[in-house]
């Protein structure tokens, strides 16, 4: 069954420093899709990346960088000079294609790293 | 703005009670997903529809009942509520089909369960 780890409940930081969050899954299938979401305070899920089984690639976006090793089986998220409002909870997420049937998506979730970034 | 649509935003009701959580996907988006966030279970799938089938089950309690319409809108209808029930209820939308598509959430309703 696909599974998603996250190790790390909450972390905190002093604004500047950098942070990783971890994350590790665990699935059959040889196709499948990773993401990070975030949820600030207000509660809804914004997405921030997406990563398919078959792109090993590191990935930058401005301040943010992800490394997915599928060796280790890991997806790790990476805030460069973090801001206080980066302070929020990051959930990474699996999907497994076809997990339920063909053309089903559905996003198994880690329990979610809160991230609290001090001024 | 992700243009998924959920009323309400806020819910309070009774335990035994019946609700239903309304959501409408972004335009062109043929499937809907059901996922509820509670405290001791995180974020959880419980249903999809696609064009007005049911896809896909997750930890769907049998209390709990889903319907798309034909104008692909979806409820989510729960009921003989538990105090346990209290969530945020969150609906994504896809375009659907057999490739792969992204997911956009809706802001949520949450449900206190009094």
């Amino acid at each position: 069954a696909q599974k998603v780890t996250q190790a790390q409940t909450e972390i905190s930081v002093v604004e500047k420093e950098d942070v990783t969050l971890d994350c590790v899954y665990e699935t059959r299938d040889t196709t499948y899709y990773l993401f990070w979401y975030k949820q600030p305070p207000s509660g809804e899920l914004v997405f921030l990346i997406r990563r398919n089984s078959f792109d090993e690639q590191n990935e930058i976006s401005g301040r943010y960088s992800w490394n997915f090793q599928k060796s280790t089986s890991s997806f790790n998220f990476t805030i460069t000079a973090s801001q206080v409002v980066d302070s929020a909870v990051y959930f990474c997420a699996l999907s497994e294609v076809g997990y339920s049937g063909a053309g089903s998506y559905q996003l198994t979730f880690g329990k979610g790293t809160k991230l609290s970034v001090i001024p | 703005d992700s243009g998924v649509t959920q009323t309400p935003k806020h819910l309070i009701t009774a335990t035994g009670q019946r609700v239903t959580l309304r959501c409408s996907p972004r335009s062109g988006d043929l499937s809907v997903y059901w996922y509820q966030q509670s405290l001791d279970q995180g974020l959880q799938f419980l249903i999809q529809y696609y064009n007005g089938e049911e896809r896909a089950k997750g930890n769907i309690l049998e209390r709990f009942s889903a319907q798309q319409f034909p104008d692909l809108h979806s409820e989510l209808n729960l009921s003989s509520l538990e105090l346990g029930d209290s969530a945020l209820y969150f609906c994504a939308s896809s375009p659907g089909g057999a490739s792969y598509n992204e997911q956009f959430f809706g802001p949520g309703t949450r449900l206190t369960v009094l």
